[in-house]
């Protein structure tokens, strides 16, 4: 069974900074999908980027960046400029062959500070 | 685009009590799931479906919890008995391919 553990359970970073969430996983597929989501309080999840395991290139949306490191099994978010709305609790999660049986770590709460 | 709708946003009910929840997916979207998202942990998938069948509820404890999904559509989550915990949010997410889902607010539920 996957696995996917977030061993930051709360981070913090000044406005327009840049902060880095750790995520690793387990799996003994070779095709997959990973994610991150933003869940910001008492509001819904939302997308924040994909990436596609058979891609070597690492996935870019605009402010936030990933460090896909297939071998290691890593797959750490980075978010630039940091602002007031980033701050939420972010998820990893694990997407399978498929993309769909998502497996979810346990989160990080990202504080961004002014 | 209107996105997942839940109802109810909360609900508070005693344990052995039964609750249900609703959810209409986006629109055109043949893949449904829910999740049990248990505060301070990553929701966990309880059951998916694929248009009118289930595809996966390997985690769905079914001596307590049915869901379904009759015309492919809306989707209803019933939890009969409650036991205090089942207390969490539950989370009701579409996609209109295999991967990216679009996830509902959410129904918290309390039981005491």
């Amino acid at each position: 069974a996957q696995t996917v553990t977030q061993s930051q359970p709360e981070m913090s970073v000044q406005e327009a900074e840049t902060v880095t969430l750790s995520c690793t996983y387990d799996t003994s597929e070779n095709n997959y999908y990973l994610f991150w989501y933003k869940q910001p309080p008492s509001r819904q999840m939302i997308l924040v980027i994909r990436q596609e395991a058979y891609k070597q290139q690492n996935a870019t949306e605009n402010r936030f960046s990933v460090n896909f490191q297939k071998a290691a099994k890593s797959f750490s978010l980075k978010i630039s400029d940091s602002q007031l709305g980033d701050t939420a609790m972010y998820f990893c999660a694990f997407g399978g062959e498929y993309g769909n049986k998502l497996v979810f770590g346990a989160g990080t709460i990202l504080r961004v500070k002014s | 685009e209107a996105g997942v709708a839940q109802s109810p946003r909360y609900k508070i009910i005693e344990k052995r009590q039964s609750v249900a929840f609703w959810c209409n997916p986006i629109s055109g979207h043949a893949t449904l799931y829910w999740y049990q998202q248990i505060l301070g942990q990553g929701p966990k998938l309880l059951i998916q479906f694929q248009n009118n069948g289930v595809v996966d509820d390997s985690q769905l404890p079914k001596d307590r919890f049915s869901a379904e999904r009759l015309k492919g559509v809306d989707s209803t989550l019933k939890i009969q008995p409650a036991k205090l915990e089942d207390s969490a949010v539950y989370l009701c997410a579409s996609s209109p391919l295999l991967n990216i889902q679009y996830f509902g607010a959410g129904t918290r539920l309390s039981v005491l």
